[in-house]
């Protein structure tokens, strides 16, 4: 069964600082990784898309990496700004059947 | 029985047009979502529902509206299509409050001409 765990579950870092976070997931057999952001009382916003062929993929000041092989996926959040607080969270997309499988999320607190 | 199911499997329309795409899940769960995959296989969530609250991403044009007569169904409404609005859109659903893991359908792909 497919678990999806994420790493630390919250981080405080100051502003400008760059920052990883990071996403375990136990079967390599994906189609697919998805990073996702949370705000309070909204819904889902996508972020990164990172097909299980693929190394990494850039949008901005985030860059997000899968290495298949060995389960993890790393969010790089460079130049942390206050507007980045939220909570990120992974999702893999299995191959095995029709199912996406979140991560509980980090939720992650820049301060000014 | 498939667990989460979708009609049409494909939908071909002329822009201005009014479309629905239903969506019904066997599973007994409490909440459902439509996502919508744009070309590059992209996954964005439009909705999310339960029979407490819907969450709706601000990016959604209020053409979109989700319509739930029941528990096991969600559908998708829109109006006045646009050529933008072509895409695989996706149902699914999870247990309530647990998005962790959620159940997709087999997707309905839009086509816009």
């Amino acid at each position: 069964k497919q678990e999806v765990t994420q790493i630390p579950a919250a981080l405080s870092v100051p502003e400008g600082e760059n920052l990883v976070l990071n996403c375990s997931f136990t079967d390599s057999a994906i189609y697919n990784l998805q990073w996702f952001r949370q705000d309070p009382g909204k819904g889902l916003t996508s972020l990164l898309l990172i097909q299980s062929s693929q190394r990494e993929q850039t949008s901005g000041r985030l860059n997000a990496s899968l290495d298949k092989s060995s389960g993890r996926s790393t969010l790089y959040i460079a130049a942390s700004q206050p507007g980045d607080s939220a909570t990120y969270l992974c999702a893999v997309r299995t191959n095995r059947d029709d199912k996406i499988i979140f991560g509980k999320g980090t939720r992650l607190h820049i301060l000014p | 029985d498939t667990a989460v199911s979708q009609t049409p499997k494909y939908l071909v329309t002329q822009m201005g047009n009014d479309k629905s795409i239903k969506c019904e899940q066997n599973l007994g769960h409490d909440t459902m979502y439509w996502y919508k995959q744009d070309s590059k296989k992209f996954l964005k969530i439009m909705f999310s529902y339960n029979n407490k609250e819907l969450i709706i991403n601000e990016t959604v044009p209020n053409r979109f509206s989700p319509k739930s007569p029941d528990k096991a169904h969600l559908n998708l409404h829109i109006n006045s299509l646009e050529l933008g609005d072509s895409a695989v859109y996706f149902c699914a659903s999870s247990p309530w409050d647990s998005y962790y893991e959620q159940y997709f359908g087999p997707g309905t792909r839009l086509t816009v001409t």
